[in-house]
């Protein structure tokens, strides 16, 4: 199984509202990563997980919260966003977080989030 | 922090034209990597250069890293309507404490005119 899925695939909700998104992977990947996408941009890294634990914080608003309870899972919660957050998000696992290891990550379809 | 450029922003060649897209980085990379993000799509990993001066090919795709591995070029010969899409490079650096991060150039947008 060499596939990652995300739930769900779009969500639509207010700046008040409390919700979160999935992220499964069965690959045995030790590194998993949430990206944020806006349009015609590149994928920008939000946050990274190295054998469960956070590695990688890339300043991202408080309103973000990951959370990765065990190797195959990752969220990420969602409270009081901006019409501004609203992206395409994606998360990613690779092997590890080694660079001069053969690291491809793998890429879930993404939620399309929209902030009314 | 690092910076990964990428050219052109947009290419729309002739079917069966040849395209091409450049990546530079302001740093040494570890190793390089391409993606490619079909419209409406997820980015899918396509290959990864590690090596200095190191050229690999994929069928009608060839990628090369540069020799002081801070250039990388991916290089689509005869294209077809199948290649349209996205195509990222993606730097990976040493980010301190044993970890790595990649960074991603802003991609290269590929119309095929049939």
């Amino acid at each position: 199984d060499t596939e990652v899925t995300q739930t769900p695939k779009h969500l639509v909700m207010g700046m008040t509202n409390k919700k979160s998104l999935k992220c499964e992977q069965h690959m045995g990947h030790r590194a998993m990563y949430w990206y944020k996408q806006k349009a015609k941009k590149p994928p920008e890294l939000m946050f990274v997980y190295s054998y469960e634990k956070l590695s990688i914080n890339e300043s991202v608003p408080s309103r973000f919260s990951p959370e990765c309870p065990n190797s195959s899972l990752l969220n990420l919660h969602l409270h009081a966003l901006q019409p501004e957050d609203s992206a395409l998000y994606l998360c990613a696992s690779s092997q590890d977080q080694g660079g001069s290891s053969y690291n491809e990550q793998f890429f879930g379809p993404g939620t399309r989030l929209t902030v009314l | 922090g690092q910076q990964v450029m990428q050219i052109p922003q947009y290419q729309h060649v002739q079917e069966g034209e040849d395209f091409t897209t450049y990546c530079n980085s302001s740093t040494t990379l570890s190793n390089i990597q391409w993606y490619k993000q079909r419209p409406g799509g997820h980015p899918v990993f396509l290959i990864q250069l590690v090596k200095s001066g190191e050229v690999k090919k994929q069928k009608r795709l060839t990628f090369q890293f540069g020799e002081a591995k801070k250039n990388s070029s991916l290089h689509i010969t005869a294209t077809q309507t199948t290649d349209v899409g996205t195509y990222f490079c993606a730097g990976y650096q040493y980010s301190g404490a044993g970890s790595y991060q990649l960074t991603f150039g802003k991609g290269t947008k590929l119309s095929v005119i049939p």
